[in-house]
């Protein structure tokens, strides 16, 4: 079973959706990361939090740190919001991250 | 843009030669990555850095080495290549100091044939 799991693998919405992706993890954290990658693209940081919820535009972060899970909330969804979503968690101790499979997100006009 | 470059972007190679893959960074940050990205497997750690001439292994460090002589640069060695190391690799830094945010260089296909 993998440390980091997300939820869906793959969403498809229309344009002006909300949007939830899912992260749970079994292991414990120091923080937690949300990244973007484009197609073909290179990939961004999003969000690093350890607690309670970061906001940046469209964008929302949460975690509770006691379920061991996170949500990313995308609000009026737009078809450049279209990328895999990637979750990691920082191990307590370490400074290494361990990765989710990504999330694929499509929005369609 | 945490200043971070890769080179080369692209490069095909023979199955049994020698490949160097370079991370640079302009930042001087301590904390430096190389991580390779295949489909349903994820981003997984090759090896790391956490100063000059301070590395550790990763995940999947079979088949490679590392080499940090600078503080900007982070060298990763591929002694011998197989098609099996096909892969994007990403370099990354970590800024550290109470925040472990990473930042991604721009990657590198690397194509073994």
């Amino acid at each position: 079973k993998n440390e980091v799991e997300q939820s869906p693998q793959n969403l498809t919405a229309q344009e002006g959706e909300f949007i939830t992706i899912n992260c749970s993890y079994s292991v414990g954290i120091s923080a937690l990361h949300w990244l973007q990658q484009h197609p073909g693209g290179g990939i961004v940081s999003l969000f690093m939090l350890s607690s309670g919820k970061k906001k940046h535009g469209r964008l929302i972060a949460t975690i509770n740190i006691q379920e061991k899970h996170s949500s990313l909330h995308i609000t009026a969804s737009h078809p450049r919001d279209s990328a895999v979503y990637i979750c990691a968690v920082l191990i307590q101790g370490a400074q290494k991250l361990v990765f989710g499979q990504g999330t694929r997100l499509t929005i369609n006009p | 843009d945490a200043g971070i470059t890769q080179s080369p972007r692209h490069k095909v190679t023979e199955t049994g030669t020698p490949v160097t893959l370079r991370c640079h960074q302009t930042e001087n940050h301590r904390y430096m990555y190389w991580y390779r990205q295949d489909p349903g497997h994820g981003l997984r750690l090759i090896h790391y850095s956490y100063g000059v001439k301070d590395t550790d292994k990763g995940e999947v460090s079979d088949g490679y080495s590392v080499s940090r002589s600078k503080t900007e640069d982070f060298l990763l060695t591929l002694e011998s290549a197989t098609s099996s190391q096909t892969s994007v690799y990403f370099c990354a830094i970590s800024v550290g100091l109470g925040s472990y945010e990473q930042y991604f260089g721009p990657g590198t296909r690397l194509t073994v044939t």
